[in-house]
């Protein structure tokens, strides 16, 4: 089992840029969520997923942050446009649904918006 | 607001000590508390569970005491390595849903 698969690893941008960041989830899970990482405000959850389809949003920040999942196997989490603020490691996490609470990590995407 | 909150924010431990992290809710919804290790680098990972049914659950070296009256629960690390210097941050679930709220972690040192 590959485990949650995010990409890229490491991301660096100029301000106004647009990034996007790529989730695989482990293959079975329901669930997908979106957090992001901060020493300021620690683990955020973003946005989450139920067998596709955005259950709470009401982490993302702002409108320039989106969040789409097309299938089963397939997560996007886009920033337009991106300001330094916004830097940070951001990760993917799914989990097998409701009745198991155990969310599995993929490894994060380390933003840093310049 | 914070929805579970934790403390210390960080922790030095002497190697075979004991390390307690705590940590303490308001919502008296939540019906699931994990503790999640991280290490530099590296996602979250689940380390052990417990569901308020219980007062105290032990895997190995780890244990979760948890006081459903107080609201409160607790990570004690038994016999404290080097190999256990982590981040951990603890977690709730509210009864029927999927979503996790974290804790603001703990930065565990132990010193050889």
């Amino acid at each position: 089992d590959a485990g949650v698969i995010q990409s890229p690893r490491h991301e660096v941008t100029e301000m106004g840029q647009e990034v996007t960041l790529r989730c695989k989830p482990i293959s079975g899970h329901n669930s997908l969520f979106w957090y992001r990482q901060t020493m300021m405000r620690g683990l955020e959850l973003l946005i989450y997923f139920n067998n596709n389809v955005p259950i709470d949003d009401s982490g993302m920040p702002e409108d320039r942050f989106s969040a789409k999942m097309p299938n089963a196997s397939f997560s996007t989490l886009k920033i337009q446009p991106s300001e330094p603020r916004d830097s940070a490691v951001y990760f993917c996490a799914s989990s097998p649904g409701q009745t198991r609470g155990e969310q599995f990590f993929g490894p994060g995407t380390r933003l840093t918006v310049l | 607001q914070q929805q579970v909150k934790q403390s210390p924010q960080s922790l030095i431990v002497q190697k075979g000590g004991i390390s307690i992290i705590n940590c303490a809710y308001e919502n008296t919804a939540f019906d699931y508390f994990p503790w999640y290790q991280q290490f530099p680098g590296k996602g979250p990972a689940l380390l052990i569970a417990i569901r308020p049914d219980v007062s105290e659950k032990k895997e190995g070296r780890f244990t979760i005491s948890f006081n459903k009256s107080a609201k409160q629960f607790s990570l004690h690390i038994m016999d404290s390595q080097p190999g256990d210097s982590a981040t951990y941050f603890c977690a709730a679930r509210g009864s029927g849903a999927n979503n996790l709220f974290f804790g603001t972690g703990t930065r565990l040192t132990v010193i050889p």
